[in-house]
């Protein structure tokens, strides 16, 4: 059976801390993997990763994935209150939906 | 603005009660899904259509069905509601495949009382 795992499931840090969530998978087929951000409402798009080793970057977030190891990791650096929300990481195994892991709950407090 | 339209927003009901999830997407796009989201659960596939005219069960479809009824709109029907459905119910649409992720409503907020 496919699989997502994220680390940790919860998190709180102060502003201006910088912040490592992981996300690890076990799939039959991998095609990409993708990371969500979600606040009050829908998840919303931050990253689609296919290559291994290749950075993606988007002002103070970056993920990066690792195809030998299974794994991808999400970075925050000098986090602000409004980074505050629940990271979905999810995979796409090459069927008709994306596995979805727990998510990641990260408290960003003044 | 585009994107993928849920309604109702909120919904209380009581057990045994019958309800229809309402979704509609303007993108053009061949898939549609149901997720459902409890916590520390992450999100579960509860049904998908991948195409018009076609709907599969996805995790969890038990106490669910679904209707696809065009390429735009894809319902999500609680025939009995039980208080075990008591969640946050997105739906979300797709290019064929995902391959350039999925798009979320708003979600819907429903409990069974």
């Amino acid at each position: 059976e496919d699989k997502v795992v994220q680390s940790p499931l919860s998190l709180v840090v102060h502003e201006g801390d910088t912040v490592t969530l992981n996300c690890s998978y076990e799939v039959t087929n991998f095609r990409s993997l993708l990371w969500y951000k979600q606040e009050k409402k829908a998840p919303t798009f931050l990253f689609m990763l296919t290559s291994s080793g290749i950075e993606k970057k988007s002002g103070r977030l970056s993920s990066i994935l690792d195809k030998k190891e299974l794994s991808s990791i999400l970075n925050i650096t000098a986090t602000q209150t409004g980074d505050s929300a629940i990271y979905l990481c999810a995979v796409d195994n090459y069927g008709q939906n994306f596995v979805f892991g727990p998510g990641t709950r990260l408290s960003v407090l003044p | 603005n585009a994107g993928v339209t849920q309604t109702p927003k909120f919904q209380v009901l009581k057990t045994g009660q019958s309800m229809t999830l309402q979704c509609a997407q303007d993108m053009n796009h061949n898939s549609m899904y149901w997720y459902r989201q409890d916590p520390g659960m992450g999100l579960r596939l509860i049904y998908y259509s991948a195409s018009e005219g076609t709907t599969d069960k996805g995790e969890v479809p038990n106490g669910y069905n679904v209707s696809r009824l065009n390429k735009r709109e894809f319902s999500l029907r609680l025939e009995s509601a039980a208080p075990s459905q008591t969640s946050v119910y997105f739906c979300a649409s797709s290019e064929v495949g995902g391959s350039y992720g999925y798009t979320f409503g708003s979600g819907t907020r429903l409990t069974v009382v």
